[in-house]
């Protein structure tokens, strides 16, 4: 498996501009995660979708950011408009959620490499 | 709201030597804890995944452990290698699958 797969891999934009950006989870997996990382607050969750359903969005800082999914095999998301301060690493994770059963596989998030943005 | 805490910020060491990364969460109430590893300027590796019900996981050098009741994880890297030279994060899993992170380990270990 290619694992998560994340794109791009680095985008420089300037403010007011609008930016998406795209993940493929892995294959099979039902739960997916948009997490932002800056030095500063370190890795916090955005927002969080299971069977391509937006279950906790409450981490998304505000109406500027906006997620999707429209199929099990495709995330995005989307800054509009963008500003200096989202400048950070986004990293998108995805899971198999098995609830309280399951082996030890169960719930084990798998992150993609990132996209670096930076906003001027 | 749970909070997780990672001590030390920062750790050298030279090969060879075994250590310690420790994790606190300020609630038990989890339903597992998972160590990563992360290199600079990349993605976060899955080390390893303790459910709740489990005392400590084994991968390799690696081994990692959960006191839920106390609010602790340990991690522990028997014989250590410049090769694993990373920051290290702890994750809680507090429930619905959504991670909180502490804000990491830096471990250097020179050769």
């Amino acid at each position: 498996d290619a694992g998560v797969i994340q794109s791009p891999r680095h985008e420089v934009t300037e403010m007011g501009q609008e930016v998406t950006l795209r993940c493929k989870p892995i294959s099979g997996h039902n739960s997916l995660f948009w997490y932002r990382q800056t030095m500063m607050r370190g890795l916090e969750l955005l927002i969080y979708f299971n069977n391509n359903v937006p279950i906790d969005d409450s981490g998304m800082p505000e109406d500027r950011f906006s997620a999707k999914m429209p199929n099990a095999s495709f995330s995005t998301l989307k800054i509009q408009p963008s500003e200096p301060r989202d400048s950070a690493v986004y990293f998108c994770a995805s899971s198999l959620y098995g609830g309280s059963g399951g082996g030890s596989s169960y719930n084990e998030q798998f992150f993609g490499p990132g996209t670096r943005l930076t906003v001027l | 709201k749970q909070e997780v805490t990672q001590i030390p910020a920062a750790l050298s060491v030279p090969e060879g030597e075994n250590l310690v990364l420790n994790c606190s969460f300020t609630d038990s109430a989890i339903y597992n804890l998972q160590w990563f590893r992360q290199d600079p300027g990349k993605g976060l590796t899955s080390l390893l995944l303790i459910q709740s019900s489990q005392r400590e996981q084994t991968s390799g050098r690696l081994n990692a452990s959960l006191d839920k009741s106390s609010g602790r994880s340990t991690l522990y890297i028997a014989a250590s290698q410049p090769g694993d030279s990373a920051t290290y994060l702890c994750a809680v899993n507090s429930g619905y699958s959504t991670l909180t992170f502490g804000k990491g380990t830096m471990l250097l270990v020179s050769p």
